[in-house]
């Protein structure tokens, strides 16, 4: 019933390169909301961007939104090592649906 | 401050056993929510609790799994006559707010459960 697809599943980068993951949905969105999860600190919540947004910058993070295309992309700048985790775009309509994940590996 | 917790991180039962994991939230969140992650998948909700009420259980998988917040403080999930597909991470989130959206959500370490 995981309503967000992520792709792609596993990215593979060098440390200081740019990540770039894309999630897609299928119904309307109060928000939508990007998850990291590594084994040290759990499920992390990074960033949210409301449906009436476009756009949303937090440190090296970048969240867009496309509602007509029902997308959403998210892009780390400058990666670094402590990047590697899982990443999961989740929606919020009544109640949060998380996609399966994107696996990050950014090799120092 | 301190985060939100769980007890116990692991957890072994047989096939049938009762189980009851531990939820505590972040002091003065109203809201506390319920999730099972399989392995390789991402969180799936299970229910949400505003104070001591239980407003969602649409996820609950069947009736073997209860959960309750009495206080509106400390939550307990409990699956009884455990299966081998009930084996998964629980993780619990508190938020500050009423309601869900627009509400970020924090997140527990976990309990991994393994079924036998």
């Amino acid at each position: 019933s995981q309503q967000g697809e992520e792709d792609p599943q596993a990215l593979s980068i060098q440390e200081g390169e740019n990540a770039t993951m894309n999630c897609s949905y299928k119904t309307s969105i109060n928000n939508l909301q990007w998850y990291r999860q590594n084994s040290g600190r759990g499920l992390v919540h990074l960033i949210l961007i409301r449906s009436n947004e476009r756009e949303k910058h937090s440190g090296r993070l970048r969240v867009t939104l496309d509602t007509s295309k029902k997308s959403s992309s998210l892009l780390i700048t400058a990666s670094r090592a402590a990047d590697t985790a899982s990443y999961f775009c989740a929606t919020d309509a009544r109640k949060l649906t998380f996609g399966k994940g994107i696996t990050l590996s950014v090799r120092p | 401050g301190a985060g939100v917790s769980q007890s116990p991180r692991y957890k072994v039962a047989k096939r049938g056993q009762d189980v009851a994991l531990r939820c505590d939230p972040i002091s003065g969140h109203v809201s506390l929510f319920w999730y099972q992650q399989a392995l390789g998948q991402g969180p799936e909700f299970l229910t949400y609790f505003q104070n001591e009420a239980q407003l969602d259980k649409s996820g609950l998988p069947s009736d073997r799994f209860f959960a309750e917040r009495p206080e509106g403080s400390v939550s307990t999930l409990k699956i009884q006559r455990t299966q081998q597909e009930d084996s998964a991470v629980y993780l619990c989130a508190s938020s500050l707010l009423r309601g869900i959206v627009y509400n970020e959500q924090f997140f527990g370490p976990g309990t991994r459960l393994t079924v036998l």
